[in-house]
């Protein structure tokens, strides 16, 4: 039951650097998210894709693209990263609308 | 807009004490409410949520919580608390596009 996926759980970058993080779901959900998470800000959406080829902006999309690469796959780039992008980053995916997000463990990521 | 306010940002009982965790929500239709728990380090798990019918839900892990239309709010109960609850707790609204607004988060510690 892999559920969703994320990779890496890990990483570090310095500022101005590139990095793409990885999220692949096997459990057919067509809507998938991404997701930031600040100490006391709780989870700010990034960019969703609602359905495979769409994808839209959400809460706190500056500095950042998405790719929603087929129905399982939904990736997320830093194109130049900046210490305020430090945060944990989750992804998650849904059914139909009556059914909740499940989400990834997160990829931890810190900007020097 | 949609907003979620978790008035607590700590919360810390001891075990065998009963526990409620507060949730108000502002958003104009009929909401749907869900309760995540993360434990460190890992990523939200569903505990339980709100769609229409009874107002008392139950969850998992002994949980349940109360949608109450006249005060917008759903909080989240435990009669009596295990040391493995500590963790922290989101609420959240489902909206369009079913997407969620997560509130800030509660930390709970439990005294052994």
């Amino acid at each position: 039951n892999a559920g969703v996926t994320q990779t890496p759980k890990f990483q570090v970058l310095k500022t101005g650097q590139s990095m793409t993080l990885q999220c692949a779901q096997d459990m057919n959900h067509n809507s998938m998210y991404w997701y930031r998470q600040d100490p006391g800000m709780g989870l700010r959406l990034i960019y969703y894709s609602a359905s495979e080829g769409t994808t839209d902006k959400g809460e706190v999309p500056n500095g950042y693209n998405v790719s929603r690469l087929n129905k399982r796959e939904f990736s997320l780039r830093l194109e130049s990263a900046a210490p305020s992008q430090t945060s944990v980053y989750f992804c998650a995916s849904s059914g139909t609308v009556d059914e909740p997000q499940h989400f990834g463990d997160g990829t931890r990521l810190s900007i020097l | 807009a949609q907003s979620v306010t978790q008035p607590d940002i700590h919360i810390t009982v001891s075990e065998g004490a009963s526990l409620e965790l507060r949730c108000n929500y502002s958003y104009g239709a009929t909401p749907y409410l869900f309760w995540y728990v993360q434990s460190p380090g890992q990523g939200l798990q569903l505990l339980l949520k709100y769609f229409s019918g009874d107002t008392l839900v139950q969850g998992i892990k002994g949980f349940e919580a109360e949608f109450k239309r006249s005060q917008s709010s759903f909080n989240l109960r435990k009669p009596s608390v295990h040391w493995s609850d500590a963790a922290e707790y989101f609420c959240a609204v489902g909206h369009a596009g079913n997407m969620l607004t997560f509130g800030g988060g509660t930390r709970l510690m439990v005294k052994p």
